[in-house]
């Protein structure tokens, strides 16, 4: 049971390229959500999912797309990466019927824009 | 806007001191409010919620209404008690979690 898994761990990336952070999990958990931890300001939600097929946008969801194809799969896209958008990026899923209450959370992806 | 503040970005205090990391918050009605907690190079992990009242790890943390504070107390701090304090609330129709900026707690040997 590996629990809530991104990939990658580091990243570097220039301005204007793109890429996809991937995050798994293999808890059969309904709910995931994505969160950009920056000094300072904590930790701000980006995109989240109720469901496979079901999206909706966070605090901060500019330059970034998700979809939710299966249960298991919760990709981040950035489209074109800005140096703003380095940051240190959070899955995290949450069992049925408790959405935010207890979320577990991936290692992180270390985003670096340059 | 509904929020939660934690005033302090850094804290430390020495090995058997008590400790008291603040949270305060604003938020209209009766919030959800937890204590989550990241140790070096480990996951972010739910500490304790208000709705539980419980105790863990010898951290308490009680809602006081009055004052808008949720904040986390411990009577004797240990060295393992270092790393990143979040106070977050329950928001929004999706009851989406939102985080404060962070405490980060250095006990001091």
């Amino acid at each position: 049971n590996a629990g809530v898994t991104q990939t990658p761990k580091f990243q570097v990336l220039k301005t204007g390229q793109s890429m996809t952070l991937q995050c798994a999990q293999d808890m059969n958990h309904e709910y995931m959500s994505w969160y950009r931890q920056d000094p300072g300001m904590g930790l701000r939600l980006i995109h989240y999912s109720v469901g496979a097929g079901i999206t909706d946008q966070g605090e901060v969801p500019n330059g970034y797309n998700v979809s939710r194809s299966t249960t298991e799969d919760f990709p981040l896209r950035l489209l074109s990466a800005a140096p703003s958008q380095t940051s240190v990026y959070f899955c995290a899923s949450s069992p049925s019927g408790t959405r935010g209450e207890k979320l577990f959370f991936g290692s992180g992806t270390q985003l670096s824009v340059l | 806007a509904q929020r939660v503040t934690q005033p302090e970005k850094l804290l430390s205090v020495f090995k058997g001191a008590p400790v008291e990391l603040k949270c305060n918050y604003s938020y209209s009605g009766s919030p959800e409010l937890f204590w989550y907690v990241q140790y070096s190079r480990q996951r972010l992990q739910l500490l304790l919620r208000h709705i539980s009242r419980e105790s863990i790890k010898g951290f308490t943390a009680d809602l006081n209404k009055g004052e808008t504070s949720f904040h986390l107390k411990k009577p004797f701090a240990q060295e393992e008690d270092s790393a990143m304090y979040y106070c977050a609330f329950l928001s929004g129709s999706a009851r989406q979690l939102t985080f404060g900026s962070g405490t980060q707690l250095t006990v001091l040997p």
